[in-house]
């Protein structure tokens, strides 16, 4: 089954305390985002990549990391998270230009 | 830049009557156009987009938006709502060899019976 899975669903941690959520999709994509869901704001872009090795900034990346070594996957890494960074994160891939597919999301409370 | 406006962020609609949700959009150039649906405790599905083809879109589940340009909208459309139809939705814009969504607030859709 095409899919985008996201590891772990629910997280709660502490300021300070590293933390990694990871994303994987298996359906070949070279594009992939990270997006922060927030009441009232919609969604908004963390980072992307084009493609392995290659990512950038998109609306919102204070305070998170990413690396793309692997097509397939596509962590998010909050090296000192804060509780303005409580939110849904949502990880997507790209297939046909411009339908992107979402991941189940990540709810993250930081305390 | 581009950006959304979803106006009413709460929407209630009876059973069977017409759902129509409203999306205005600004941008330096002709955008691409996307609704999303998102169910409770689920990402988001793609709905419908417009990349400059057709001005009305079908989408799934019963849905269409039109493509208004001298009104920058691209309101969404259901005749008939269902039970089903109940969960958020929102608008969202890209510029065309730009990847990156611009989403708007979103709107919550319920269902009365």
């Amino acid at each position: 089954e095409a899919q985008v899975t996201q590891n772990p669903r629910y997280l709660i941690t502490v300021t300070g305390k590293k933390l990694t959520v990871t994303c994987s999709q298996n359906m070949n994509h070279e594009y992939m985002s990270w997006y922060r869901q927030d009441p009232g704001l919609g969604l908004r872009q963390i980072y992307y990549s084009m493609n392995v090795e290659v990512t950038d900034k998109g609306d919102v990346p204070e305070g998170y990391k990413v690396s793309r070594k692997e097509k397939r996957n596509f962590p998010l890494i909050l090296e000192s998270p804060s509780p303005n960074q409580t939110s849904l994160y949502f990880c997507a891939s790209m297939g046909q230009p411009y339908e992107q597919y979402f991941g189940p999301g990540t709810r993250l409370t930081v305390t | 830049a581009q950006s959304v406006t979803q106006l009413g962020s709460h929407v209630s609609v009876s059973e069977g009557a017409l759902v129509l949700l409203r999306c205005n959009y600004s941008s330096s150039v002709p955008p691409y156009l996307f609704w999303y649906v998102q169910y409770p405790n689920q990402g988001l599905q793609l709905l419908l987009k417009y990349t400059s083809a057709a001005t009305l879109v079908k989408g799934i589940n019963g849905f269409e938006a039109e493509f208004k340009k001298s009104e920058t909208s691209f309101h969404l459309t259901k005749p008939s709502a269902h039970m089903s139809d109940a969960a958020e939705y929102f608008c969202a814009v890209s510029e065309p060899n730009d990847y990156k969504l611009s989403f708007g607030a979103g709107t919550t859709v319920t269902v009365r019976a």
